[in-house]
């Protein structure tokens, strides 16, 4: 069954410092890859995606993430966190299943930051 | 209105009690989609609708019905209410086109007594 893996529930970071949240999937074609960000009583906002060509996509508020296929990840990254960035992460792929375009999201990851 | 609204924001509601959570888009987007976020299991599809007219059962349809009158509009009943539905609630909505980004209403929290 298709799945996504977030392995890590909780990540603190000390401001200023680089940011790797790791994402797994579990899907036999080339799947369409999301990275959405949820901060505190606010909805979901979409930080970047990918669908094909450059493995290494750029997104929005410093964010990139690289899929290796020999892997099945799809890692997020920044450089340098900033305060602002203390939310919930959900990675998620796009199938195409019974009709409709399923989105199936990971559990999520909740990233803190220190100042 | 710019996107996706829905209400109301928060909710309190007693088992057994019928409630529709509402939605509306203003983005012309042909589907849209309720999911339910839940501690621990991300988001989970409840119903999807491809266009006006049409929905379709999503992976936790049991207990709520969905209605696609038009294109602007995508309300969730929960006909008789129980506690384990208690959850915060996302509507979304996308362009038609394959695989194409959703885009995420601001929740509506519920809890059930």
């Amino acid at each position: 069954a298709q799945s996504v893996t977030q392995p890590d529930i909780h990540i603190t970071v000390s401001e200023g410092a680089s940011l790797e949240l790791r994402c797994n999937y579990s899907y036999g074609a080339t799947p369409y890859l999301f990275w959405y960000v949820q901060s505190p009583g606010q909805g979901l906002q979409l930080l970047l995606k990918y669908f094909s060509g450059d493995t290494l996509v750029q997104g929005i508020k410093g964010f990139e993430a690289e899929f290796k296929r020999s892997q099945s990840s799809f890692n997020l990254r920044k450089p340098s966190v900033h305060w602002s960035d203390a939310a919930e992460y959900f990675c998620a792929v796009d199938l195409l299943s019974g009709g409709y375009n399923k989105l199936i999201f990971g559990a999520g990851t909740r990233l803190a930051v220190h100042p | 209105i710019a996107g996706i609204t829905q209400a109301p924001t928060s909710q309190i509601l007693a088992a057994g009690r019928r409630m529709t959570l509402r939605c509306t888009q203003d983005m012309r987007h042909n589907a849209m989609y309720w999911y339910r976020q839940d501690l621990g299991l991300g988001l989970r599809l409840i119903h999807y609708s491809n266009t006006a007219g049409t929905t379709g059962k999503g992976e936790v349809p049991d207990g709520y019905s969905v209605s696609r009158a038009n294109t602007d509009d995508f309300p969730l009943t929960l006909a008789s209410a129980v506690p384990s539905q208690t959850s915060v609630y996302f509507c979304a909505s996308s362009d038609s086109e394959s695989r194409a980004t959703k885009f995420f209403g601001p929740g509506t929290r519920l809890t059930v007594l």
